[in-house]
């Protein structure tokens, strides 16, 4: 059985930027969660895609948006980058309450 | 509305020591309570997860953890620590509501030889 995926692992923007961060969930789990984790912290979350539709939303500002595919894959985008949106944005797929974490995206913002 | 306090920031322990990382969670209704282990670079792994049941939980590694509803804690133990230990641990609340996982800030647990 194939765990979540992420990519890229690493990427560098600069300020002002929009960036695309792009998940596979393990297989059977239709429920997709994005988080962001900033150095020193908890992760924080962001979203969640349910049968390709956003089903609950984190603290987060519109230029945080996302898809979900037919095959359960996702997609965050975030546009305007800021600085303070380095950070490790993880993704997680969901199954009887519990989440599958991949290993993340390194996002840094210049 | 639900949060997670981990009560310290930072546990340094001798290896084959004892340790325990403490977690209180405040909520309103049911709760499922994980906790996360993150090593360096990685994403997160569970560890183990409280449902229902026995409050008692064992996970991977030679964890476990205790549910105690009166005190609102699901604190972490481990009897004997190995260097391959050293990481950070998170503890969590799952809101069904929302279907997110609220974490707390982490411990970074620091094993010594």
């Amino acid at each position: 059985e194939t765990g979540v995926t992420q990519s890229p692992t690493h990427l560098i923007k600069t300020r002002g930027q929009q960036v695309t961060l792009r998940c596979s969930s393990q297989s059977g789990h239709n429920t997709v969660s994005w988080y962001q984790q900033a150095l020193g912290q908890g992760p924080q979350f962001i979203f969640q895609y349910y049968r390709e539709e956003e089903n609950g939303r984190g603290n987060f500002p519109p230029r945080f948006s996302g898809l979900q595919f037919p095959n359960y894959s996702s997609e965050l985008n975030v546009n305007a980058l800021e600085l303070d949106d380095s950070a490790l944005y993880l993704c997680a797929s969901s199954h009887n309450n519990e989440q599958f974490f991949g290993p993340g995206t390194r996002l840094t913002v210049l | 509305a639900q949060s997670v306090t981990q009560l310290d920031s930072q546990v340094p322990v001798f290896e084959e020591a004892p340790v325990e990382l403490r977690c209180n969670y405040s909520s309103s209704v049911s709760v499922y309570l994980f906790w996360y282990v993150q090593y360096p670079n990685q994403g997160l792994q569970l560890l183990l997860k409280y449902l229902s049941g026995s409050t008692l939980v064992k996970g991977i590694n030679g964890f476990e953890a205790e549910f105690n509803k009166s005190q609102t804690s699901f604190h972490l133990r481990k009897p004997s620590v190995h260097i391959s230990d050293t990481a950070e641990y998170f503890c969590a609340v799952f809101s069904g509501n929302t279907g997110k996982l609220i974490f707390g800030q982490g411990t970074t647990l620091q094993v010594k030889p």
